[in-house]
């Protein structure tokens, strides 16, 4: 159980264009899926937070016009990187949690969003 | 402020030696913590997790945890290490808005 599936595994774009990142949870209903961002030999940069039918919450230095973020419903995220650029370039990668235990409940991740930019 | 170490960057061992990946954090209380692996190209799995209780958490693919309140420490261990455990290691633990933090990651590379 806890499944987190991602799609695409892998997406290259021209720069300018804006590419779409859906993260599901297949077995679970999500209360709260988080997105990073990895670079090269990096651990977990945390995006941001994002709660069914609310807004997300970014984390500073992330620019919400940028990437969008969408929570529509209890399996389903979706961040957006709206006019990609080459240094937008990185490894994606969602997480969600089921129940609340104080908020401090397990995260399982999907597999990851490889996004090259031309 | 609420951070998680990993000491060692990189560990080298052999297949079928024993395995011990350090983790220490500073938390005021007992923090949630957590064990996830990630193969190259992967997202994280969970290998174990501990929030209370037994001290020493049994997870998956063989992998064990101490926690140990008077070092601050929840190192993993594994007895006989295969050549499937060739991964990076991160310990987590969430901060008081329930944000994971994450360790700098230790790479491990297993010799035959």
């Amino acid at each position: 159980g806890a499944v987190v599936s991602q799609h695409p595994s892998r997406v290259i774009c021209k720069s300018g264009t804006s590419v779409k990142i859906e993260c599901r949870s297949l077995d679970f209903q999500a209360t709260t899926m988080f997105w990073y961002r990895q670079f090269p030999k990096q651990s977990l940069m945390l995006m941001a937070t994002s709660n069914e039918g609310s807004k997300a919450t970014y984390e500073q230095g992330v620019e919400k016009d940028k990437f969008l973020i969408n929570h529509a419903s209890l399996t389903l995220s979706t961040l957006t990187v709206t006019s990609a650029h080459p240094e937008d370039s990185s490894f994606y990668i969602c997480s969600a949690t089921h129940g609340t235990i104080g908020g401090m409940d397990t995260q399982y991740f999907g597999p990851g969003t490889r996004l090259t930019v031309l | 402020a609420q951070s998680v170490t990993q000491p060692d960057i990189h560990i080298t061992v052999s297949e079928g030696a024993s395995l011990e990946l350090r983790c220490n954090y500073s938390y005021g209380a007992t923090p949630y913590l957590f064990w996830y692996v990630q193969s190259p190209g992967q997202g994280l799995q969970l290998l174990l997790k501990y929030f209370s209780g037994d001290t020493l958490v049994q997870g998956i693919k063989g992998f064990e945890a101490e926690f140990k309140r008077s070092q601050s420490s929840f190192n993993l261990r594994k007895p006989s290490v295969h050549w499937s455990d060739a991964a990076e290691y991160f310990c987590a633990a969430p901060d008081s808005w329930g944000k994971l933090q994450f360790g700098a990651g230790t790479q491990v590379v297993v010799t035959p």
